[in-house]
Parts: C-alpha cells; sequence; structure tokens
C-alpha cells in the first residue's frame, strides 16, 4: 500500500513564475491536508480538502496560492507568481476520514526553491 | 491563540544517555496529542499520539510520552538512545472542536543530535 505520494520532489522556479505541487493520497484516503515548513521553522497548517471541497483554508495566503482536490486525480497546490519568500517545503497528509483519532499520514515533502 | 511551544530549539546527547525533549500547549478542555520525528530531507513520520485513557503513551523507536493535563505539558523521553534518533522532532497538538474541523498545530521543533 503506497504512502502519500508528493512530486515534484524539488522544484525550482524563477520569482514570477507558477509552482504547481501534486499530492495522491494513501489508498481509500479522502481528506488531505496542505502543510508548509518554512526554514528552521515547524509546520504551518494551509489549507483542508475533501474530494472536490475546501473545508478549512484559513492557512492559505490570502493572494497567489490556491489548492484544490478533484473527484479524479491528485490534489493540487498552485503558487502564482512566485517570490523568494515562498520557498519552503511543504507538505501533504492525508486521512481515511474526518477526525484525528485516526491518524494522518505525511508524504516526504516537495522543496520548492524560488531563485 | 492556540499554541504550542517547543523551548529547547537543539539538544545534545552521548550516545546510550537518556533524554527528555520538553512539549507543552496552550490550555483547551479536549486535545489530542502528537509526536512527529523527521530525518533529513524526509517527510514526518508518527511516534506516538495520545488521545485518551492512560497517560502514558509508547510509541515506536523505544520513544514514549506522558500526558500531564494539570502542566499542559506532552513531554518526549527515551531511557537510551541511538546514533539513529538524530533528527528533529516537532510535537503537535490538535484541539478538538465541535465543529470537527481539527488540524494540527505544531511547535517549531527539537534537533536531537547524538555525540558518539
Amino acid at each position: 500500500n503506497a504512502g502519500v505520494m508528493q512530486n515534484p520532489r524539488h522544484l525550482v522556479r524563477r520569482r514570477g513564475q507558477e509552482a504547481r505541487l501534486r499530492c495522491s493520497p494513501m489508498k481509500g484516503h479522502s481528506h488531505v491536508y496542505w502543510y508548509r515548513q518554512l526554514p528552521e521553522e515547524g509546520l504551518k497548517f494551509m489549507v483542508y480538502l475533501q474530494k472536490e471541497n475546501i473545508i478549512d483554508e484559513s492557512g492559505m495566503p490570502k493572494e497567489r496560492f490556491s489548492a484544490e482536490f478533484p473527484k479524479e486525480g491528485p490534489s493540487i497546490l498552485r503558487i502564482q507568481q512566485v517570490v523568494r519568500g515562498d520557498s519552503a517545503a511543504y507538505f501533504c497528509a492525508s486521512s481515511p476520514r474526518q477526525g484525528y483519532g485516526n491518524t494522518i499520514y505525511f508524504g516526504e515533502g516537495s522543496w520548492l526553491t524560488v531563485v | 491563540a492556540q499554541s504550542v511551544t517547543q523551548l529547547d530549539s537543539q539538544v545534545p546527547v552521548f550516545e546510550e544517555a537518556p533524554v527528555e525533549l520538553r512539549c507543552n500547549y496552550s490550555s483547551s478542555v479536549s486535545v489530542y496529542l502528537f509526536w512527529y520525528v523527521q530525518y533529513p530531507n524526509q517527510g514526518l513520520q508518527l511516534l506516538l499520539k495520545y488521545l485518551s485513557g492512560s497517560t502514558l503513551v509508547k510509541g515506536i523507536n523505544g520513544f514514549e510520552a506522558e500526558f500531564n493535563k494539570s502542566q499542559t505539558s506532552f513531554h518526549l523521553r527515551k531511557p537510551s538512545v541511538h546514533i539513529s534518533d538524530t533528527a528533529e522532532y516537532f510535537c503537535a497538538v490538535v484541539y478538538v472542536s465541535n465543529f470537527g474541523n481539527e488540524k494540527l498545530t505544531f511547535g517549531t521543533g527539537t534537533r536531537l543530535t547524538i555525540i558518539p
């Protein structure tokens, strides 16, 4: 049973370009979470999605960032017009249902570097 | 505001010595508590979790943690560390709500370095 798959693992973008990060949850998991880890910091919650629904996006920056989890295919975190401050590790996690009585599983992360 | 504090950003420990990594959280009626480990350039692996019941929780790799509600703490311990324990350790809390929209709040992490 494959774990949470994220790609790309490493992504380099120039300022002003777009970054797309993909996350395939574990088989049977319909809940996806995105977290961002800035250098020397802990993980910060960004967004929580279920299939075709954004449940909580309270941690998403108001501009340039968006996320989706379509009925088919992976969840996508999209960052438009990237700036140097977007350089970070972005982690996706999934769970089979709502509620943290169920363990959530993390992917290995996507490292974004903006040059 | 809900927060998680890991006071020690770095902890060096000699091999085979005991270690305690501290975690405190802001007070709340109901919480779930977690410890994760992150090896360099990797994702997070769950070490252990507290949801309810016994306040002493045992996890993988010989780690354990104790939930202390009066002190709002969830310190991680291991009686004898190994070189392979060198990693970043994150404490995380879910503040349980009636809305069901629970999310993990992480501490800033503690870098554990094992000295041979």
